[in-house]
């Protein structure tokens, strides 16, 4: 099992540009999540979907929109970049929403300059 | 809003001492409190967590315990070794309503030799 997978691992834009950052797992899981890592501030969530079929916003939505694809693929999309989205991002999934342990993948570091 | 505040954010201890991280939450509905270890460069990793129902757990040289009056909760690593030089991050979520974790914003550990 692969597990959490993102692509891309590293990216950099330009202002105003636009990208969509995937993640897939196999494990089956119910919930997937998107969160942004900067640092002193810890992972702070972006967008979440509970089941297939759902998502909702996190902690830090504006600027970002995200696509259930379906139960293994959640995609995350930047319409139009801003420096201030420099940041790594972490997909995550779990078995049941919130109360299992989450699985993360390995990040994509984004530069916007 | 809920909120996790963890300290210390930095934390540096000899070889084979003990370190403690605690961190406290807002929300009294809060259930689930895991902790997550992350290496530099690496995905966070769940190290332990507790529910809601216990006041304490350990594995190993890693304990956490629970005072859901008070609305803290702290990791306490034994005989620490250079390997758990880390970020740690705890976090707090419930069974009902939202479905997401709040992270504490992270603490540095560094076990010095």
């Amino acid at each position: 099992n692969a597990g959490v997978t993102q692509t891309p691992k590293f990216q950099v834009l330009k202002t105003g540009q636009s990208m969509t950052l995937q993640c897939a797992q196999d494990m089956n899981h119910n919930s997937m999540y998107w969160y942004r890592q900067d640092p002193g501030m810890g992972l702070r969530l972006i967008y979440y979907s509970a089941s297939e079929g759902t998502t909702d916003k996190g902690e830090v939505p504006n600027g970002y929109n995200v696509s259930r694809l379906n139960k293994r693929e959640f995609s995350l999309r930047l319409e139009s970049a801003a420096p201030s989205q420099t940041s790594v991002y972490f997909c995550a999934s779990s078995e049941v929403a919130a109360v299992n342990e989450q699985y993360f993948g390995p990040g994509t570091r984004l530069t916007v300059t | 809003g809920e909120n996790v505040e963890q300290h210390p954010s930095t934390l540096s201890v000899q070889e084979g001492d003990s370190a403690v991280i605690k961190c406290t939450y807002s929300d009294s509905a809060s259930n689930y409190f895991p902790w997550y270890k992350q290496e530099l460069g690496k995905r966070p990793q769940l190290i332990i967590d507790i529910r809601s129902n216990v006041g304490e757990k350990k594995d190993q040289r890693i304990a956490v315990t629970l005072n859901k009056t008070a609305k803290h909760f702290s990791l306490h690593i034994t005989e620490t070794q250079p390997e758990d030089s880390a970020v740690y991050f705890c976090a707090a979520s419930k069974t009902s309503g939202t479905y997401k974790y709040i992270f504490g914003t992270g603490t540095r550990l560094k076990v010095l030799a």
